[in-house]
């Protein structure tokens, strides 16, 4: 079975720029999260869809934050205009339903570097 | 959400079996007890859940104190691929879509 496939792996960008991140869940699943990895933060959450719909993005740090989710099985995370700070492993996650006996199931993640 | 503490690390030897503690104090009657380990350079994975009753996969078990208050995630024989940071974290059983991550244990298996 497919799992969520996230693009790039891997990005190298500068300063400034606009970076993209994609996300494909689970074909079936209608909840997508997506989470962000520090050494300083940790995991965090930044938003989450349900249906294509955002429910909680008070998880995103500030306006250069976007993200959309067009239809079930596309989604992504955008930075515009990124900064060092934003350099990060953002996972993207599904699972079937929100509640609490779903697990979610996560992508290999997309280390961004912001130079 | 409650929170959960977890040893910052723990080592354990190759084919041997591992006792991850998790304590959570806080727990609510209704609050799932989920665990998820993360390998080097990939995202999390789940490993198991329960709520009440000790419960049993294919990857480890869960024991869950008769209070609630503590649990343990047991892998029965742990190999070098079982090394990983794992993490406990509680999910409320209704409307509590997001994963809180805590600073998790890290598992050194050695040879």
């Amino acid at each position: 079975d497919a799992g969520v496939i996230q693009s790039p792996r891997h990005e190298v960008t500068e300063m400034g720029q606009e970076v993209t991140l994609r996300c494909k869940p689970i074909s079936g699943h209608d909840y997508l999260f997506w989470y962000r990895q520090t050494m300083m933060r940790g995991l965090e959450l930044l938003i989450y869809f349900n249906n294509n719909v955002p429910i909680d993005d008070s998880g995103m740090p500030e306006d250069r934050f976007s993200a959309k989710m067009p239809n079930a099985s596309f989604s992504t995370l955008k930075i515009q205009p990124s900064e060092p700070r934003d350099s990060a492993v953002y996972f993207c996650a599904s699972s079937l339903r929100g509640n609490s006996n779903q697990p979610q199931h996560f992508g290999d993640g997309t280390r961004l570097s912001i130079l | 959400d409650a929170k959960t503490t977890q040893p910052n690390s723990m080592e354990s030897n190759e084919e041997e079996p591992v006792h991850l503690p998790c304590n959570h104090s806080t727990i609510s009657g209704t609050d799932y007890i989920h665990w998820y380990r993360q390998l080097p350079s990939q995202g999390p994975e789940y490993v198991i859940h329960g709520l009440t009753s000790n419960v049993n996969n294919r990857m480890a078990s869960l024991a869950i104190a008769e209070d609630r208050k503590s649990s343990t995630l047991i892998l029965h024989r742990a190999t070098l691929r079982d090394a990983a940071v794992y993490y406990c974290i509680l999910r409320a059983n209704f409307g509590n879509e997001k994963l809180t991550f805590g600073t998790g244990t890290r598992l050194t298996i050695i040879p």
